[in-house]
């Protein structure tokens, strides 16, 4: 399995609070990305790196923001959780352009 | 309308049979495509990319038609350790748009 680690696996926390979520790579992938997971909507981008310091929104990036300060990490921060953002989160990480990504286990995010 | 449709399912089939989905994207202007399988609760993982020469690896068979937008993945002999949902992806230049995943379930 790639080495894609994600912390917390599993995090409540009230509206309104900032959170945020780590993913690390031991691969040294140029791309990473962070997706949710709602039912009946598959997976959606919210935004991905393709470099340290390099990043780009996704389909559904309002109310996130993204940090990528070093090539193994890739933060993504709720600035200010709502009820809505309650999903399931990815990471993922690829070699380049069009290629197949690898994700890492998921963080089960529950905003009360 | 979604810009990756799959079949809805879900799919309910015994042992040793032969089950195919099927997938439509909208953008003409995509660039590559894969077919991944998600087990409940877990992470999705690739099954395989699909080449418009098709290509087959073991018991799986995936297709592309560019010029009809459309993907298919074919499974035969059904084993029970193929029960997952099974995730229909089309990528353009990072952009990668997944379906809502069709559901299988294989019963003995």
């Amino acid at each position: 399995d790639a080495g894609i680690t994600q912390s917390p696996r599993h995090k409540v926390t009230e509206t309104g609070t900032p959170v945020t979520l780590r993913c690390h790579q031991t691969e040294n992938h140029r791309y990473m990305y962070w997706y949710r997971q709602d039912p009946g909507h598959g997976l959606r981008l919210i935004h991905y790196s393709y470099g340290v310091k390099d990043t780009d929104k996704g389909e559904v990036s309002d109310g996130y923001s993204v940090s990528r300060s070093k090539t193994e990490d890739f933060l993504l921060t709720l600035e200010s959780a709502t009820s809505s953002q309650t999903s399931v989160y990815f990471c993922a990480i690829g070699t380049g352009l069009n290629t197949e990504a690898f994700f890492g286990q998921g963080t089960r995010l529950t905003v009360v | 309308r979604k810009e990756v449709e799959q079949d809805p399912g879900p799919f309910n089939v015994p042992e040793g049979a032969t089950v195919a989905f099927n997938c439509t994207y909208s953008n003409s202007a995509s660039q590559s495509f894969f077919w991944y399988r998600q087990d409940c609760r877990k992470e999705p993982k690739l099954l395989m990319s699909v080449y418009s020469s098709g290509n087959e690896d073991g018991r799986f068979t995936a297709q592309l038609n560019r010029a009809s937008q459309y993907i298919s993945l074919l499974i035969r002999d059904s084993k029970l350790s193929d029960s997952a949902t099974y995730l229909c992806v089309v990528n353009r230049f990072n952009d990668m748009r997944f379906g809502a995943g069709t559901r299988l379930t294989v019963k003995p």
